[in-house]
């Protein structure tokens, strides 16, 4: 079966460190894969998406960055942490499946950044 | 782009009454629509997902049924359970489109 990890589970971060946060998937190949941003009592904003290895899509600008240097591995980074990067990061994933748009996807326990 | 809003905000029942919770989408083109549950601190879980295809939709005491003509969809617990609380997420999704677009969530709360 497949799982998807994420790491670290909680993050506190003084305004202008950089961030890294990891997100691996294992059980499964060539995986689309995804970073969703949860503010507190809100939903889910997709940041970015990536459908292969040093291939990456943005969704909204922003101060992050995200990169995907192996199949199953998704990294979200920032040089330097703002205020309004707290937040709940989610990790995603879904079988590729193209043309077919029902590609369900897959959430991580995500990790909760508190930006100080 | 697509817009998804989601009914009630917050949603509180007595253990064993139903629970609906509805969302409407503006794409006419959208055709896949995931209902998630998200518990404290946690992940959001895929429960229930229904098709463009189909009108309705069960799995034990989750339903979930879409009205593609007024683009609404709504989910329905029967004989709800404290274990049942927890933060609802409809979404909707369009073919050629990889991102799933989230409503805001509903904060369910069953009381015992």
């Amino acid at each position: 079966s497949q799982t998807i990890h994420q790491w670290p589970a909680t993050l506190v971060q003084p305004v202008g460190s950089p961030l890294s946060l990891e997100c691996t998937v294992e059980g499964t190949s060539n995986p689309n894969l995804y970073w969703y941003r949860q503010a507190a009592g809100r939903g889910l904003q997709l940041l970015f998406y990536s459908v292969g290895i040093g291939q990456i899509s943005s969704e909204v600008p922003q101060n992050l960055s995200a990169s995907r240097p192996q199949d199953r591995q998704f990294i979200l980074s920032s040089k330097k942490l703002l205020l309004s990067d707290s937040g709940f990061y989610l990790c995603a994933w879904s079988v590729k499946e193209f043309p077919s748009s029902y590609n369900e996807q897959f959430f991580g326990p995500g990790t909760r950044l508190t930006v100080l | 782009g697509e817009n998804v809003e989601q009914h009630p905000s917050t949603l509180s029942v007595q253990e064993g009454d139903s629970a609906v919770i509805k969302c409407t989408y503006s794409d006419s083109a959208s055709n896949y629509f995931p209902w998630y549950k998200q518990e404290l601190g946690k992940g959001p879980q895929l429960i229930i997902d229904i098709r463009s295809n189909v009108g309705e939709k069960k799995d034990q005491r989750i339903a979930v049924t879409l009205n593609k003509t007024a683009k609404h969809f709504s989910l329905h617990i029967t004989e709800t359970q404290p274990e049942d609380s927890a933060v609802y997420f409809c979404a909707a999704k369009k073919v050629g489109r990889r991102a799933l677009t989230f409503g805001s969530g509903t904060r369910l709360q069953v009381q015992p």
